[in-house]
């Protein structure tokens, strides 16, 4: 069970759009439409902004969207504000009732 | 509103275990809609989902760290536990409590602060 592939960072403008990958395997994300995303501001707890490839708990903004593609999940921010800036990691279910994450992206806005 | 407040020592010594509570307020331990889970993230690195477990003690772990992980649930003090056996260095790291709806779907949607647990000498 080895950790989902991110990019180590990603940055954008305010009010541009940015995507963040997260490819894993058939055994994980390609096998299941269960992936998560994470927002996580410095020193703080991780807050859930996407479960289930695409679907948003309330309180998150529409700007945050997710989409799944084989075995490559994406979170794509769009009008990027300068609070979005934070660590993103994505999480997946990869059978046998066990979870893998992703090791993280940085995302600067510029 | 659901809290959870992770507590226990911030120092353990290398091959000693690892022992962590988690206190849920705000509501119960024992809803049938919840599962319970731990997550760590070392110093300045990601997140790693350590297992889980459900009121009614049945327990799921990360594969890494099965040998050396018991998750237990005590409901009459609406908390939940973390025991890591044979620590090293490599298990300095924030641990996290957290609640979530299934084993499937991946929605950790409520998380405790966190708290740091430096192994050393």
């Amino acid at each position: 069970q080895s950790a989902l592939t991110q990019p180590r960072s990603v940055s954008g403008s305010p009010g541009q759009s940015v995507t963040i990958s997260c490819t894993g395997t058939s055994s994980d994300v390609g096998g299941y439409n269960y992936v998560s995303w994470y927002q996580q501001h410095p020193y703080k707890a991780p807050k859930l902004m996407i479960y289930d490839v695409s679907k948003r708990p309330s309180g998150v903004p529409n700007r945050f969207s997710g989409s799944k593609s084989g075995n490559t999940a994406s979170l794509t921010i769009s009008g990027l504000q300068a609070e979005d800036e934070a660590d993103y990691y994505c999480c997946s279910y990869a059978g046998d009732y066990t979870w893998v994450f992703g090791g993280g992206t940085k995302l600067t806005v510029l | 509103q659901l809290q959870l407040q992770e507590s226990g020592p911030g120092l353990v010594k290398p091959s000693e275990t690892l022992s962590l509570s988690c206190t849920v307020s705000g509501g119960s331990i024992s809803s049938s809609n919840y599962y319970w889970g731990w997550i760590r993230q070392p110093p300045g690195k990601g997140l790693e989902w350590i297992g889980s477990i459900y009121y009614s003690g049945s327990t799921y772990y990360n594969p890494s760290l099965k040998s050396r992980v018991t998750i237990s649930v005590d409901t009459s003090k609406n908390q939940f536990s973390l025991k890591l056996s044979s620590v090293t260095a490599a298990d300095t790291a924030i641990y996290y409590c957290a609640r979530h709806p299934s084993m499937t779907t991946v929605t950790l949607n409520y998380w405790g602060q966190g708290t740091l647990v430096t192994v050393s000498s």
